[in-house]
């Protein structure tokens, strides 16, 4: 039974450049979460998808970044003329519904921007 | 808005000896669930337990214990007979309860745990 998958694990892009984040969750699964984790830091919620629907967006910034969760295939997080200070651990988390307190993590993608 | 604050950025434990770690969180909510993670090296985030703040009774996992305190707002980790692979580091996260929109967790800026052989 796979886990949350995330890719790519890491990702390098240069400053303007568009970074795309994949998030496939659990089998089953129909809630996504996406958290950032900034350099020594602890993870911040960025924004809560059910498929084809953005449930929760407080923590996304407000500019340059967008996530969606179509009806097939991963939710993307998508940051638009990435700069320095978006380079950071991006984590997918996936549940089974609204009740359940539980949230998977995937591995992350590393966003290094250049 | 809810905060989750975890005092101690580093601690260090003796191999087989017990450690605590410490979190205390602010709301103003009466339903919530509490939750260690722990983040190894390779990044991953593991769920290391789980309270729900209606049960009085202290989750247990294993060597992993946690002394919840409602009143006072504070949920401490205890692991007991430390390893090696419980170098980490841990994250303390709050979840609110109240069906609604709101799923998402709130962490503590997280304590690095060494494990001394």
């Amino acid at each position: 039974n796979a886990g949350v998958m995330q890719n790519p694990r890491h990702l390098v892009r240069r400053r303007g450049q568009e970074a795309r984040l994949r998030c496939s969750p659990m089998k089953g699964h129909s809630h996504v979460y996406w958290y950032r984790q900034l350099p020594e830091e602890g993870l911040k919620f960025m924004v809560y998808l059910q498929k084809e629907n953005i449930i929760d967006e407080s923590g996304m910034p407000k500019e340059r970044f967008s996530a969606e969760f179509p009806k097939e295939g991963p939710s993307i997080l998508r940051i638009q003329q990435v700069v320095r200070g978006d380079s950071a651990a991006y984590f997918c988390a996936s549940s089974a519904g609204l009740l359940s307190y539980e949230q998977y993590f995937g591995p992350g993608t590393r966003l290094t921007v250049t | 808005a809810q905060t989750v604050t975890q005092s101690q950025p580093e601690m260090s434990v003796q191999e087989a000896e017990t450690v605590t770690l410490s979190c205390t969180y602010d709301t103003s909510e009466s339903d919530y669930y509490l939750f260690w993670y722990k983040q190894p090296p390779s990044r991953q985030m593991i769920l290391v337990i789980r309270q729900e703040a209606y049960k009085q009774q202290n989750a247990t996992e294993n060597r992993f214990s946690v002394n919840f305190q409602k009143a006072a707002k504070s949920f401490s980790l205890k692991i007991s007979d430390s390893q090696l692979g419980d170098a980490a580091m841990y994250f303390c996260a709050y979840r609110s309860a109240d069906g609604g929109a709101t799923n998402k967790l709130i962490f503590g800026t997280g304590t690095l745990l060494a494990v001394q052989p």
